[in-house]
């Protein structure tokens, strides 16, 4: 059964700092990772998908990786700002409960110290 | 611009009665999601669609029930058998398969009172 976990739970950086932020998943095989933002009580925005055969991508000062064979992603976030505080979650693709679907982590919760 | 709306933001529910959540999206995707979002847990599937007038059950289905009578729509009925309904729900879509990612609408907060 595909389990994601995404460690810390919480974290607090002072502004300018470079921070990476962890998921792990437990089966490999998947097809893609999709990291995500959530701010409160608001729904989902899409930041970065990384398909199977992909290593990074990037986007501005976004940049995810990802390594399939031990179960890995990072999201860097470069000079992290106060507008960067929300949760982080990641999700996997692949074929779980008889379908193709995302599993999700539960979050990373970052605040970012102006 | 394309995108998917949830309405409405809040919802409150009174014990017994069925509530409708809105999904609705113009970003011509073939496949729309509901998930449930509870503090400290993932995002837990309820009901997906892959095409219009399918629909299949995902991981909570009991006590919630959907239709899918037009590609843009996706309503869901949280139903009275739905003994623990508070919590918040997303509505996503894709274009399908597993090269394309999801978009999220901004969800619904559900309260019984």
């Amino acid at each position: 059964k595909q389990e994601v976990t995404q460690i810390p739970a919480a974290l607090s950086v002072p502004e300018g700092e470079n921070l990476v932020l962890n998921c792990s998943f437990t089966d490999s095989a998947i097809y893609n990772l999709q990291w995500f933002r959530q701010d409160p009580g608001k729904g989902l925005t899409s930041l970065l998908l990384i398909q199977s055969s992909q290593r990074e991508q990037t986007s501005g000062r976004l940049n995810a990786s990802l390594d399939k064979s031990s179960g890995r992603s990072t999201l860097y976030i470069a000079a992290s700002q106060p507008g960067d505080s929300a949760t982080y979650l990641c999700a996997v693709y692949g074929w779980a409960s008889g379908t193709y679907k995302y599993i999700f982590g539960t979050g990373t919760r970052l605040k970012v110290l102006a | 611009d394309g995108g998917i709306t949830q309405s409405p933001k809040y919802l409150f529910r009174k014990e017994g009665q069925n509530v409708t959540l809105s999904c609705e999206q113009n970003l011509n995707h073939d496949a729309m999601y509901w998930y449930r979002q509870d503090p400290g847990q993932g995002l837990r599937l309820i009901y997906y669609s892959q095409i219009v007038n399918d629909f299949q059950k995902g991981d909570i289905a009991e006590g919630y029930s959907v239709s899918r009578e037009k590609k843009e729509s996706f309503p869901l009925t949280v139903t009275s058998a739905q003994k623990n309904p508070t919590a918040f729900y997303l509505c996503a879509s894709s274009m399908g398969g597993a090269n394309y990612g999801y978009t999220f609408g901004s969800g619904t907060r559900l309260t019984v009172v």
